[in-house]
C-alpha cells in the first residue's frame, strides 16, 4: 500500500466549478500534513497547511480527518490558473519529520 | 524568483559521463535535500543534509554522490548512470526542526537529467 495516496486524475473542470480532491496515508504517526501545487514542468511549492480544525485562505480550504487517515482540498470558483498538479504531503515523526509525497492530482480547468 | 537555484537546468549525458549537478540556497537554512521526480511517479527523497552533515541516504545507488561543502550548496556527483535514472531532480532547503509547525521545504526549479 503506497504511503500517500491520491486519485491521479486528470479532473477536467469548467471555469468557476467547485472542485474537491482528497488523499489518503496509511501511518498513523503522520504529525503534519500539507497541500503542494506543482506546475507543468517547474518545482513544487506550498500551497498550504492542513490544520486539525481544518483551515481556509481565500478559494481554497483544507480539511484532516485524523480517524479516517484522509486530507481534502477544496477549490471553490476554479480559474484557469488553476490548472496544475495537486501534491499531498504527509510528515511522517517515526521517519525524522521527512515529507512523504504522494504521486499528484492533475487538474484541468478549461474555459 | 526562488530562493534555491539549481545548475544546470537540463543536462543530456551518456551512460560514460561523468557530470554535476549544483544548488545553492540563499535561504539562510541548514538542511538541504535531493530529491528525484520520474514521470507519474511522487518525488522520492534521496538525501539529506543537516548542518553539512549527511543524515540520510535513503538506499541510493552509488552511481549518485552527493557532496555538501558548506550550509549553503549542495552538489550531485553523477557517474556511469543508467536511462533509467533520467529524471527531474529537485534540491530544497528547509530549517530543520520547524517543518511540523507548518514552515516547510523550498525547492529550486530542477535539473532535467536525461541518459543516453
Amino acid at each position: 500500500r503506497k504511503e500517500v495516496e491520491q486519485d491521479p486524475g486528470p479532473f477536467n473542470v469548467p471555469e468557476g466549478a467547485t472542485v474537491a480532491f482528497n488523499c489518503t496515508y496509511s501511518n498513523s504517526a503522520s504529525q503534519s500534513f500539507f497541500w503542494y501545487r506543482q506546475d507543468c514542468r517547474k518545482e513544487p511549492k506550498l500551497l498550504m497547511s492542513v490544520y486539525s480544525s481544518g483551515n481556509e485562505d481565500g478559494r481554497f480550504t483544507a480539511q484532516l480527518n485524523r480517524a479516517s487517515q484522509y486530507i481534502s482540498l477544496l477549490i471553490r470558483d476554479s480559474k484557469l490558473s488553476d490548472s496544475a498538479t495537486y501534491l499531498c504531503v504527509v510528515m511522517v515523526l517515526e521517519y525524522g519529520n521527512k515529507l512523504v509525497f504522494g504521486a499528484g492530482t492533475i487538474l484541468r480547468v478549461k474555459s | 524568483e526562488t530562493g534555491v537555484t539549481q545548475t544546470p537546468r537540463h543536462l543530456v549525458m551518456g551512460m560514460t559521463n561523468k557530470k554535476s549537478l549544483k544548488c545553492e540556497q540563499h535561504l539562510g537554512h541548514n538542511a538541504m535535500y535531493w530529491y528525484k521526480q520520474s514521470a507519474k511517479k511522487p518525488l522520492e527523497l534521496m538525501f539529506v543534509y543537516n548542518f553539512k552533515e549527511q543524515t540520510e541516504n535513503n538506499s541510493v545507488p552509488s552511481r549518485f554522490s552527493p557532496e555538501c561543502p558548506n550550509s549553503s550548496h549542495l552538489f550531485l556527483h553523477l557517474h556511469t548512470l543508467q536511462p533509467e535514472d533520467s529524471a527531474l531532480y529537485l534540491c530544497a532547503s528547509s530549517q530543520p526542526g520547524t517543518m511540523s509547525s507548518g514552515n516547510t521545504i523550498y525547492f529550486g526549479e530542477g535539473s532535467w537529467l536525461t541518459v543516453v
